[in-house]
């Protein structure tokens, strides 16, 4: 039981470049969602979803998409990186309402 | 708004000493909140969840509706639980969290 897997842990891009984050869970959990991780911000939801084939959008969803065509899989795409973009993203997965989120390990992005 | 404050960034306390991390909320219905804390540069984990009212390394947490409230308390801080806190609040049917911007709890012998 690995919980919650993000690849890549480090990542640099140039300006313009795009890629996919990815994101894994094997608890069978139904609610996934991506968040980045920025000094003094705390953390920001950019999108959830709450089943295969459901996604939203959460407050940072700019830049962002995602899709989820599987329970297990839900990957975060940079569509045209900016060096906004910089940041820890974390991915998390949750089972029952009120069991909590599992957190993956992050993915440590830099845009230059 | 559905918004989570945490006043304090930092929150500097001996060992033994009591802590107490405060943690405000804004929602309009009955919220769900947990805390998380973050070891220096590590994944975040669930440390408490405010419905199973249950004690995780000395730490507790009661949800107090009328000051729409949810502190972290432990008794006797140690050097290890030095670590950034965050509270965090289920919003909307989505089930996605808002979290609070954090504080760093720093134990110091």
């Amino acid at each position: 039981n690995a919980g919650v897997t993000q690849t890549p842990k480090f990542q640099v891009l140039k300006t313009g470049q795009s890629m996919t984050l990815q994101c894994a869970q094997d608890m069978n959990h139904e609610y996934m969602s991506w968040y980045r991780q920025d000094p003094g911000m705390g953390l920001r939801l950019i999108h959830y979803s709450v089943g295969a084939g459901i996604t939203d959008q959460g407050e940072v969803p700019n830049g962002y998409n995602v899709s989820r065509s599987t329970t297990e899989d839900f990957p975060l795409r940079l569509l045209s990186a900016a060096p906004s973009q910089t940041s820890v993203y974390f991915c998390a997965s949750s089972g029952p309402r009120d069991g909590g989120y599992t957190f993956g390990s992050g993915t440590r992005l830099t845009v230059v | 708004a559905q918004r989570v404050t945490q006043p304090e960034k930092l929150l500097s306390v001996f060992k033994g000493a009591p802590v107490e991390l405060k943690c405000n909320y804004s929602y309009s219905g009955s919220p769900e909140l947990f805390w998380y804390v973050q070891y220096s540069r590590q994944r975040l984990q669930l440390l408490l969840r405010h419905i199973s009212r249950e004690s995780i390394k000395g730490f507790t947490a009661d949800l107090n509706k009328g000051e729409t409230s949810f502190h972290l308390k432990k008794p006797f801080a140690q050097e290890e639980d030095s670590a950034m806190y965050y509270c965090a609040l289920v919003i909307g049917s989505g089930y996605a969290l808002n979290f609070g911007k954090g504080t760093s709890l720093l134990v110091t012998p």
